[in-house]
C-alpha cells in the first residue's frame, strides 16, 4: 500500500522564520492534500495540489508528481502556526493515506 | 464554503459498550464519506470509504461487524463503535468529498475515551 514519509518529524522556529516541510510517497497519487492539525485535534485542509505549485496566503505547496514528492513552505511563521502538518496523497480509489506529520513549534 | 459537522465532539463509554457518532455535510452533497481514526501517538488510519451507489469498503483491520456505518443520504453518515475497548480510543474523523472534487473536507472529529 501507499507509504508516506514526512520530514522533519519536528521543527522549532522563531517567529518570522520560514519553514519547509517535505512529503515523499511511494505510489502514484491523483491528489495531494496538506492538512493542519491543531493541538486540540481538529483537522483543517490547507492546500490540495496534485501537481505544480499552489499558493494560499503564506503557504506554498509544490508537488512533483513524477517524483512522488511534495513540499509545504510556510513564510514568516507566526506562533499561531504551531501544530502538526500532515501530508496525504490520494489514490484513484479515493483513499487518503496520511503521513506521521511534522510537529511545528513557533516561538515568540 | 463546504462544512462538515461531527457529533458528539467528545464522548466516554464503558469498556464493552457501544458508541454512535454522526457526520453531517452542511451546504453540500457528499458523493463519498470516509471515516478515519487517529489512535494515541499515531497518524490517521482509514476505517472505511462510503461512496454513492457503491458498497461501503472497509480497510484491512476494520470490519462492518465492529464499525457499522450508515450512509442514508448524500449529507449524512453515522458510524458506531461496537463493543468498544481501550484500543478503540482515539479521534474519529469524517471526511466528505464534494461532488467531483478531489478534496476531502473533514469535520472536527469525535474523540472517544474508553473506561
Amino acid at each position: 500500500g501507499q507509504q508516506v514519509q514526512q520530514s522533519p518529524s519536528s521543527l522549532v522556529l522563531q517567529e518570522g522564520e520560514n519553514a519547509e516541510l517535505q512529503c515523499n510517497f511511494s505510489s502514484t497519487a491523483t491528489q495531494l492534500q496538506w492538512f493542519y492539525q491543531s493541538p486540540g485535534g481538529s483537522l483543517v485542509s490547507l492546500l490540495s495540489n496534485p501537481s505544480g505549485t499552489k499558493h494560499t496566503g503564506r503557504l506554498t505547496s509544490t508537488t512533483v508528481t513524477k517524483e512522488r514528492r511534495s513540499s509545504l513552505h510556510i513564510s514568516s511563521s507566526q506562533t499561531t502556526d504551531s501544530g502538526t502538518y500532515l501530508c496525504a496523497p490520494r489514490t484513484n480509489t479515493g483513499k487518503l493515506t496520511f503521513g506521521d506529520g511534522t510537529v511545528l513549534t513557533v516561538k515568540p | 464554503g463546504a462544512l462538515v459537522y461531527q457529533y458528539p465532539r467528545r464522548t466516554i463509554c464503558k469498556s464493552g459498550t457501544s458508541m454512535r457518532m454522526e457526520c453531517q455535510a452542511v451546504g453540500f452533497q457528499a458523493t463519498s464519506v470516509a471515516w478515519y481514526r487517529q489512535s494515541p501517538q499515531k497518524t490517521f488510519e482509514l476505517i472505511a470509504l462510503s461512496t454513492v451507489n457503491s458498497a461501503i469498503k472497509y480497510e484491512q483491520n476494520f470490519t462492518q461487524e465492529k464499525f457499522p456505518i450508515s450512509h442514508p443520504n448524500l449529507s449524512f453518515s453515522s458510524m458506531t463503535v461496537l463493543n468498544a475497548y481501550l484500543e478503540d480510543r482515539g479521534l474519529y474523523l469524517c471526511g466528505a468529498r464534494l461532488g467531483s472534487q478531489n478534496t476531502l473536507y473533514f469535520g472536527a472529529g469525535t474523540r472517544l475515551s474508553v473506561l
